[in-house]
């Protein structure tokens, strides 16, 4: 069925450095891609989406590119701040349904 | 524009008692779902309902659970007999069109059955 396979955690990274989450899918369609943000004690927000191969998403310094030859949507920023500290969940439409990640929970230290 | 709203943000029940968790969709939209989120997992799609429909609830347990959403009023989840694996956090979502689309979530509640 489908699903989506997300890094596991948790990650922590010193403020500035280089952040990448791994996102890896499965599906027998032709899904749209996302990638949320959970902050403590909140709900979900949307960070960025891809609805097709090649698409890149982008939001607040973070990107991710929808790659159809490799099955992945993985998360990338190039400098982390201490407020990007949260956890982070891939999913994908199909469907109905949306199929969630695990999540990745980031801590990033000043 | 008011987001999605959930309430109660937290219930403690007794194990045998009821559980109502409610949810308003943000104005606009139909369409809303329902996602449990134990601890150290992800969150897991329980069902999808738009006005008076249950589209899919594939994801919700055949017993105890029940979901609604009807004509007026907020889409309620609806746990009877709770049970202490029942403690999880219950998060709603809705969006304006089908499932392919951009889900708003509430901030949810946070179940925990004694």
């Amino acid at each position: 069925g489908d699903s989506v396979t997300q890094m596991e955690g948790p990650v922590t990274l010193s403020e500035e450095a280089f952040l990448t989450i791994n996102c890896t899918y499965t599906a027998t369609g032709y899904p749209s891609l996302f990638w949320y943000v959970q902050y403590p004690g909140e709900g979900l927000q949307l960070l960025l989406k891809a609805t097709k191969a090649d698409d890149k998403g982008s939001n607040k310094g973070f990107e991710a590119t929808y790659r159809k030859e490799t099955t992945s949507f993985h998360l990338e920023k190039g400098s982390v701040q201490v407020s990007d500290s949260a956890v982070y969940f891939c999913a994908l439409t199909a469907g109905n349904q949306f199929y969630f990640g695990t999540g990745t929970s980031l801590t990033v230290i000043p | 524009n008011a987001g999605v709203m959930q309430n109660p943000r937290h219930l403690v029940r007794r194990r045998g008692q009821e559980a109502r968790l409610r949810c308003s969709p943000m104005k606009g939209h139909s369409h809303v779902y329902w996602y449990r989120q134990l601890p150290e997992e992800g969150l897991k799609f329980m069902v999808y309902l738009q006005k008076e429909n249950i589209i899919d609830e594939s994801g919700m347990p055949k017993e105890r659970f029940s979901a609604e959403f009807p004509k007026e009023g907020p889409s309620i989840l609806r746990i009877q007999q709770v049970v202490r694996g029942d403690s999880a956090a219950y998060f709603c979502a809705s969006s304006r069109s089908g499932a392919n689309n951009e889900q708003f979530f509430g901030p949810g509640t946070r179940l925990t059955v004694l």
